[in-house]
C-alpha cells in the first residue's frame, strides 16, 4: 500500500521552462512534507520543505505547493535548467513520528 | 566535516553469505535509517533507530538486522544474504528542524 505517490516515473522540459513534478498521499495525518533531490551515485539531498499549516513555501527557483483537501503536493522549478536533471522524491511524515514516506520518484530531464 | 559515511560503496555477496554494512555520522544526530531504494519502488525503509539503544523495524525489516553501537554508528547486517536483497542501501541522520535527514553517498549491494 503506497501511501505517497509519483505517478510520473519521467518528465521532460526545455531550458528555462517550468518543471511541475506532482504528489499524491493517501494518508491524512501526514502533515510534513519534504522534496528530495537524487544525482546518480550520490545519496538524496533535501531541496524544500513545507508543513501543512501552510500552502505554499519558495526558495529561490523552487517552489511547493500543498493543497490539503486534494492531498497532493507539486513541485515548481522556474526556470528549469540542465543541472536540475536528476531524481526528485517526495517524502512525508507525521508530527511526532520519526518516520518520513517516500514517493517512488520522477525522473527529470532538462533539454537544453 | 563528512556528515554520514557508509562503507563499503559496492559489495557483491553470494547467496548464503553474511556482510555488514556500516554507517556513521559526525553531525550528532540522535536518530538513524536505514532505506534501500530499487527500481519503480522508491526508497523503502527498513530499519531505524530513535536514539542510542533503540532500533525499530520500517517497512521492509525481513532478512536484516541493525546495530545502533552509539550515537555515531548504525550498522545493517545481512545474516543469509538472498538474490532479493540485491539493491542500493541507504543510511541517513535526521538533521532536525524540519530538514529532514541527510544521507550517505549509499552501497551498491549485488547478490548472485
Amino acid at each position: 500500500d503506497q501511501q505517497v505517490k509519483q505517478n510520473s516515473p519521467s518528465l521532460s522540459v526545455q531550458e528555462g521552462r517550468i518543471s511541475i513534478l506532482n504528489c499524491d498521499y493517501t494518508n491524512s495525518m501526514f502533515d510534513y512534507f519534504l522534496w528530495y533531490k537524487k544525482y546518480p551515485a550520490e545519496g538524496p539531498t533535501f531541496l524544500i520543505s513545507i508543513s501543512s499549516i501552510k500552502d505554499k513555501n519558495e526558495d529561490g527557483r523552487f517552489t511547493v505547493f500543498l493543497n490539503k483537501s486534494a492531498k497532493h503536493l507539486s513541485l515548481h522549478i522556474v526556470p528549469s535548467q540542465p543541472g536540475d536533471s536528476a531524481v526528485y522524491f517526495c517524502a512525508a511524515k507525521t508530527s511526532g513520528t520519526y518516520k518520513y514516506i517516500f514517493g517512488t520518484g520522477t525522473r527529470l530531464k532538462v533539454l537544453a | 566535516n563528512a556528515g554520514v559515511t557508509q562503507t563499503p560503496k559496492f559489495q557483491v555477496l553470494k547467496t548464503g553469505q553474511s556482510m555488514t554494512l556500516q554507517c556513521a555520522q559526525d553531525m550528532n544526530h540522535n536518530s538513524m535509517y536505514w532505506y534501500r531504494q530499487d527500481p519503480g519502488m522508491g526508497l523503502r525503509l527498513i530499519y531505524y533507530s530513535a536514539s542510542e539503544g533503540t532500533t525499530d523495524k520500517g517497512e521492509v525489516p525481513n532478512g536484516y538486522n541493525v546495530s545502533r553501537l552509539n550515537k555515531r554508528e548504525f550498522s545493517l547486517r545481512l545474516e543469509s544474504a538472498a538474490p532479493s536483497q540485491t539493491s542500493v542501501y541507504f543510511c541517513a541522520g535526521d538533521v532536525g528542524g524540519g530538514y529532514g535527514y541527510t544521507f550517505g553517498s549509499g552501497t551498491r549491494l549485488t547478490v548472485v
